[in-house]
């Protein structure tokens, strides 16, 4: 089984900063794919960044980037240039590529601040 | 597109009864179908996922069931309610066999079910 933790349960940065958010997994698996998801108020969740295990290359989605560690099985969040409207919770998970079950961590509540 | 709908949106029931989300996707053919439940301040769960019509495979015993009559309907029940039930239901879909550059799971808005 995979479990996916999320150390910073809550995170504040000012307004243009930039903030970083954590993320470790446990897998026995060496396919796999990662995602950090966005939960604003509403609840919705919404695809931030993707990442494909078997590549080396950090994924980038304009002004969110990953910091990919495969052998330390760390997948961290950098948001630059934070906007106001980035406050929200995020997630990170985990989906094997086996029916794509995925695991969750339990959430950062990022907070930006003007 | 290929959209996600959830119904209800909210919902308040007592102890004990009967209980039916329902999840329609839009726009695609044969995907992948999930129910996750979400706790307040908390991730989520994955409850049921579904390859195909008739095909659900539950992650956790639990009080619910899903059930997947048609290509893009997923379906949560139960038959009575616990106050443990409570909580932010999303359903997602993925595309089956999906290629490394698209596999990705979607949501829905979701359901928040209380139950007193």
């Amino acid at each position: 089984a995979q479990t996916v933790t999320q150390s910073q349960p809550e995170m504040s940065v000012q307004e243009a900063e930039t903030v970083t958010l954590s993320c470790t997994y446990d897998t026995s698996e060496n396919n796999y794919y990662l995602f950090w998801y966005k939960q604003p108020p509403s609840r919705q969740m919404i695809l931030v960044i993707r990442q494909e295990a078997y590549k080396q290359q950090n994924a980038t989605e304009n002004r969110f980037s990953v910091n990919f560690q495969k052998a330390a099985k760390s997948f961290s969040l950098k948001i630059s240039d934070s906007q106001l409207g980035d406050t929200a919770m995020y997630f990170c998970a985990f989906m094997n590529t086996n029916a794509g079950k995925s695991t969750f961590g339990d959430g950062t509540t990022l907070t930006v601040k003007p | 597109s290929q959209t996600i709908h959830q119904w209800p949106a909210t919902l308040v029931q007592p102890v004990g009864s009967p209980l039916s989300l329902e999840c329609t996707v839009e726009g695609t053919s044969n995907p992948n179908l999930y129910w996750y439940r979400q706790a307040a301040g908390r991730g989520l769960q994955l409850l049921f996922y579904s390859v195909g019509i008739g095909q659900i495979s539950s992650e956790v015993p639990q009080n619910l069931s899903a059930s997947r009559p048609q290509d893009r309907q997923f379906i949560l029940s139960s038959k009575k309610l616990l106050l443990s039930d409570s909580g932010f239901y999303l359903c997602a879909r993925k595309p089956a066999g999906g290629s490394p550059s698209t596999d990705t799971q979607y949501f829905g808005p979701g359901t928040r079910l209380t139950v007193l």
